[in-house]
């Protein structure tokens, strides 16, 4: 069974603050990782594939960055606003005949004014 | 912006009812899912559905699931007799094409209640 993990849980920032979250992955095998952000009641909104080792991606004050080697990915999101409050899931997948998607906890991010 | 809807938003029914969910796909795309997430717990994947058969399924997918794509454009899950543990979010996802690094898209999900 394919254990992906994420860190922390859950987070609470001040707005304008900068944080980061880790989401770490078995290696072997690995083709792709995936991050979404998922308000509740919405669509799981797609933010990055990556699939090279140190891949960095960015999308406005979002950043990623990868590590196949070791398998973990860094989500960084600069000056966060009350709108960046969501939950950040990665899922790496291994190829096959489908590309499924193993997800991870999440990480639930909630950003004060 | 084209995105992939599913139909109801809500669903409750009592243990042994059958139910379908519904999800539309984006149109062009070919590669069909199905995952979930139990409160509390991963989204997991349960089926995946290309050139209209399954071409892989989890150990969750058991008999009593199924899936179709009777008219290509609508993608069903069916559960034939629900269990309490049934109850999840189910999401479904498509994806364009077979690269590896291709986008899947997810609908908004199914919040599926068994009493």
């Amino acid at each position: 069974i394919l254990n992906v993990e994420q860190s922390p849980q859950s987070l609470h920032v001040q707005e304008g603050d900068s944080t980061n979250f880790t989401c770490s992955f078995p290696s072997s095998n690995f083709y792709a990782l995936h991050w979404y952000r998922w308000e509740t009641a919405k669509s799981p909104e797609a933010l990055f594939v990556m699939t090279l080792n140190g891949d960095e991606k960015k999308k406005g004050r979002i950043s990623a960055t990868l590590n196949t080697k070791e398998g973990y990915s860094y989500l960084y999101i600069k000056g966060s606003q009350p709108e960046d409050s969501a939950t950040y899931l990665c899922a790496p997948n291994y190829g096959g005949a489908t590309n499924k998607l193993i997800f991870g906890t999440g990480t639930l991010l909630a950003v004060q004014p | 912006e084209p995105e992939v809807t599913q139909t109801p938003s809500h669903q409750v029914t009592q243990m042994g009812q059958e139910v379908i969910l519904r999800c539309v796909p984006i149109s062009n795309h070919l590669y069909f899912y199905w995952y979930r997430q139990i409160l509390g717990q991963k989204v997991e994947f349960l089926v995946s559905f290309y050139n209209n058969e399954i071409s892989e399924k989890s150990e969750i997918f058991d008999d009593q699931f199924s899936v179709e794509r009777p008219d290509g454009s609508n993608f069903t899950l069916k559960i034939r007799s629900t269990k309490l543990e049934d109850s999840a979010m189910y999401f479904c996802a498509s994806r364009l094409a077979g690269a590896i690094q291709e986008t899947q898209y997810f609908g908004p999900g199914t919040r599926l209640l068994v009493l």
